[in-house]
């Protein structure tokens, strides 16, 4: 079982909705990321939280909306996607000391029809 | 930016056999790490490392800091090894949290 948690763990959605990816870790990391991996490739970084403060925003649309409303959540607020934001969406944590593992969990499968 | 390039793409093996995973990079690092990502999606941390060699039950990592190279073998591979396995180095970002960059992954198969 992976110790953080993502839901859900599949969701279909059309264009003109809004909904949320949630990610909860109890590991008391105070670093958390949000990846998009789309089929066959590596993950690629979308937000980095430090002590709940956004530190990178890897030019990531604005139809994607992170929020960090305490050291333990992560959500990803989603509005108006297009068909090609149809991905993998990983969380992450870790320690913010140096060369520390990323813990993941085991995304969300999210389709926009 | 760094660049990570693992090999072989994609590796197919027989059960029992050993199996070895290259990932090369391109700029210093504080840290590279071996990832597995099992066909649900899920990705596991395996090792991080830094200098040397580390051994977990059937894997072994080694890199070599001077060389920029870094490898992953896997002893008596069995077919519940098959899985994405993904070479990531680590960078210092902003707000001292750690980015990875990542290679474009080894997919292995290991057949009964």
């Amino acid at each position: 079982d992976t110790e953080v948690t993502q839901t859900p763990k599949h969701l279909v959605m059309g264009m003109t909705n809004k909904k949320s990816l949630k990610c909860e870790q109890h590991m008391g990391h105070r670093a958390m990321y949000w990846y998009k991996q789309k089929a066959k490739k590596p993950p690629e970084l979308m937000f980095v939280y430090s002590y709940e403060k956004l530190s990178i925003n890897e030019s990531v649309p604005s139809r994607f909306s992170p929020e960090c409303p305490n050291s333990s959540l992560l959500n990803l607020h989603l509005h108006a996607l297009q068909p090609e934001d149809s991905a993998l969406y990983l969380c992450a944590s870790s320690q913010v000391v140096v060369n520390q593992p990323q813990h993941f969990g085991d995304g969300t499968r999210l389709s926009i029809l | 930016k760094n660049e990570v390039e693992q090999s072989p793409q994609n590796l197919t093996a027989q059960e029992g056999e050993f199996i070895t995973i290259n990932c090369s990079y391109s700029v210093g690092i504080s840290a590279l790490h071996w990832l597995q990502q099992h066909p649900g999606g899920g990705i596991v941390s395996l090792f991080m490392l830094s200098s040397g060699k580390k051994k977990h039950g059937r894997l072994i990592a080694t890199i070599n800091i001077q060389e920029k190279h870094s490898s992953l073998h896997i002893t008596a591979s069995h077919p519940r090894d098959s899985a994405v396995y993904i070479c990531a180095v680590s960078c210092i970002s902003s707000g001292s949290a750690r980015q990875l960059t990542f290679g474009s992954g080894t997919q292995l198969t290991v057949l009964p």
